[in-house]
C-alpha cells in the first residue's frame, strides 16, 4: 500500500557534495512538494510543483533545487551540500487542488534523514 | 503575517487519561485547518480537517478537533489517550496561497 516513497531513509554526505533525494509517487498525483522538518521548527516548504517540469520556491529554497522530468518523480537537488543541511526531509504529493478538495488528501513519504559531515 | 502557533513544546499524559492539544492560527479570514501526526520513523498522517460547516470535526484513531474562530483555534482532543498515540502532531492551515503552513509540532509521550 505504498503510495509516496522516498529512495533514501539515511543518507551521509560530505560537505560539498552534491545530493540527489528522490521521491515516487504511484497515486499519478499533480502536485509534488519538498519540506525539511527540524526541531523547533516544524515542517518548512523548500519548493512544490504542479506539473511536471514546473516549479516553484517554496519558503527555504536556497541551497536547493528540483528536477521534474516525470510525473511521478520530484528530486531535491542540493549543489553543494553544507552542514546546515543536515535534516530531515520530507516528500509529499496531492492531486490538483489537494489541499483544498475536501474529498482529497496529500500523502507523505517516510523521510530522508540527512547528515551533512 | 499568516501562521499557525502550537504553544506546546511537549505534553506527557498519563494512559486512560485525556487529551488536548493547542492550535492558534494568525489569518485574515477562515483557513483550512489540518491535524497529522507522525510516529517515530514514519512520514506524516492526516487526523482530520476542517473546511467549513460542523465546526466539530471527527478524524481518526478517536481524534476530534473543534475550531473555534473567536479565538481562532483548532485543538485537537481524544477522550481517552492509548499508548500507541506517542508521537508528534502537527497543526496546519491552507492560506489560499497554494501551500500547506505547518506549526512547530507538540510531541506527545504516554505515560503508563
Amino acid at each position: 500500500d505504498v503510495k509516496v516513497t522516498q529512495s533514501s531513509r539515511y543518507l551521509v554526505k560530505r560537505t560539498g557534495e552534491k545530493v540527489f533525494l528522490e521521491c515516487v509517487q504511484d497515486m499519478d498525483h499533480e502536485n509534488m512538494f519538498w519540506y525539511r522538518q527540524d526541531p523547533g521548527l516544524g515542517l518548512r516548504l523548500i519548493y512544490f510543483s504542479y506539473d511536471v517540469k514546473m516549479k516553484e520556491k517554496g519558503d527555504i529554497p536556497e541551497g536547493y533545487s528540483v528536477s521534474r522530468e516525470k510525473k511521478e518523480r520530484f528530486s531535491l537537488i542540493l549543489e553543494s551540500a553544507s552542514t546546515n543541511q543536515t535534516s530531515m526531509y520530507l516528500c509529499a504529493s496531492s492531486p490538483m487542488g489537494g489541499w483544498t478538495d475536501q474529498n482529497t488528501e496529500a500523502f507523505f513519504g517516510q523521510g530522508t534523514r540527512l547528515t551533512v559531515v | 503575517a499568516q501562521s499557525v502557533t502550537q504553544p506546546d513544546i511537549h505534553i506527557t499524559v498519563s494512559e486512560g487519561a485525556s487529551l488536548e492539544l493547542r492550535c492558534n492560527y494568525s489569518y485574515g479570514a477562515t483557513p483550512y485547518l489540518f491535524w497529522y501526526v507522525q510516529s517515530p520513523g514514519q512520514g506524516l498522517q492526516l487526523l482530520l480537517k476542517y473546511f467549513s460547516g460542523d465546526t466539530l470535526v471527527q478524524g481518526i484513531k478517536g481524534f476530534e478537533a473543534e475550531f473555534k474562530r473567536s479565538q481562532s483555534s483548532f485543538n485537537l482532543r481524544k477522550p481517552s489517550v492509548h499508548w500507541s498515540d506517542a508521537a508528534e502532531y502537527f497543526c496546519a492551515a491552507y492560506f489560499g496561497n497554494e501551500k500547506l503552513t505547518f506549526g512547530t509540532g507538540t510531541r506527545l509521550t504516554i505515560i503508563p
